[in-house]
Parts: C-alpha cells; structure tokens; sequence
C-alpha cells in the first residue's frame, strides 16, 4: 500500500518550452503533497508544499510563477516548468501525506523525474 | 531553519553494524523524524521513524536521546545491497515542513 506514482520518469526538453510532472497517489487520499528538487550528489530540498484547494507554498527562492503547482484533487498534485532553461535541469521528485493518519505520518514517495533541458 | 547534518560518507564491511548520526539542534517537542534510503535515480525509501527514545523494526533501530538534538540509525548487519544515501527528515511541526538533511552515503565492501 501506499504508492505514490510519478510520471514521467524522465524527460528532455528544449529550452524555452514547458514540462508538467503528475504526482498520483494511488491508494491513499492526501490533501498535502511535497515537492522536492535534487542535484547531482546532493540532498533534497524543499520546493514547495502543495495543499488540495489551495494555493501551494513556496519555500524562499523558489519562483512561484516558474514553477506552478496544481493540487486540485486528493490524488493528484502537478508540477509545471515553465520556460525552462539548462539550469532547471535536476530530479523532481514528490511526495505525499495520507490523509488517514495525524500529524507523525511517514512521507511516501515517489521514484523522482529526471527532467533535462537542452 | 536549522541545518540538519550528517557525515558526508562512511564506508563499511559486509556483516558489520552501521551507526549513523544525524545533528538537530533545533528540533521542538511535536516535531519527529523519519530516515529515509535513496539509491541512484530513485525516490527515497522510508526506513523509520521516531520521537524519543529507541524504535526498532524489521531493518534498523533508531536512537534519539533526551534532548533530541541528533538521532543515529543503526543498520545491525549490512550487505552490499545497502549501499546507499541515507537520509534522515525532520518534520517541524510548527511550520508544516520536512526537511532533509544533508546526507550519508554508505559504501559496503565485501
């Protein structure tokens, strides 16, 4: 139980162009998902907390209108890179809370998108 | 937000127990913290999760002293399949975040 489906798993794109990364959780219903970019050897930092029906909350530096959230069901979160350049390159990866349990949950997570821009 | 810290690397051997520690200082009362194993190219893997004290499961133990300021996970035997990044989260309570730290990467020999 508790799987959380990312989609794609990579993907290359030109510079200038838009990609959009869904983030499902599969058997479980969560009103609060993560977003989290990773570089090449380094830790997980947190992009933003996106909540279903509202706006998401972007952690500082983190341009709201690059990277848009959409949290509009309780199964799914998106993540859309806009006019992406080389420097957006990096692993994506999100996560989700299950709405069953209070605060102490576990995070589940889900296998990261590697996004390239080329 | 504190940083949360961990030994950049530790190496290790086949069969031998594995302590690694994470340092947060400024961890409040309601805030807990998971660890979590993150291989190449993939999501990290949750490991356990604790407040106080020590927690056990199936793969690891967790030790969190009185004042909560570090945690160290213990891998009781490992095998070359656990080398890996490790990672522990604090989750603050107070403002709804969970942040990583920075992350050990483990290597066994055999």
């Amino acid at each position: 139980g508790a799987v959380v489906s990312q989609h794609p798993s990579w993907v290359i794109c030109k510079s200038g162009t838009s990609v959009k990364i869904e983030c499902r959780s599969l058997d479980f219903q969560a009103t609060t998902m993560f977003w989290y970019r990773q570089f090449p050897k380094q830790s997980l930092m947190l992009m933003a907390t996106s909540n279903e029906g509202s706006k998401a909350t972007y952690e500082q530096g983190v341009e709201k209108d690059k990277f848009l959230i959409n949290h509009a069901s309780l199964t799914l979160s998106t993540l859309t890179v806009t006019s992406a350049h080389p420097e957006d390159s990096s692993f994506y990866i999100c996560s989700a809370r299950d709405n069953v349990w209070a605060w102490g949950s576990p995070l589940h997570f889900g296998n990261g998108t590697r996004l390239t821009v080329t | 937000l504190a940083k949360t810290t961990q030994p950049i690397s530790m190496d290790s051997y086949e069969g031998q127990e594995v302590n690694i520690t994470c340092s947060h200082n400024n961890i409040a009362t309601n805030d807990y913290i998971t660890w979590y194993q993150q291989f190449p190219s993939q999501g990290p893997r949750f490991i356990i999760q604790g407040y106080k004290t020590k927690v056990t499961n199936e793969v690891a133990s967790l030790f969190i002293p009185a004042d909560r300021k570090s945690s160290t996970l213990s891998l009781p035997r490992v095998s070359l399949s656990d080398t890996a990044v490790y990672y522990c989260l604090v989750a603050f309570y107070n403002t709804d975040k969970l942040i990583f730290g920075t992350g050990t990467r483990l290597q066994v020999f055999p």
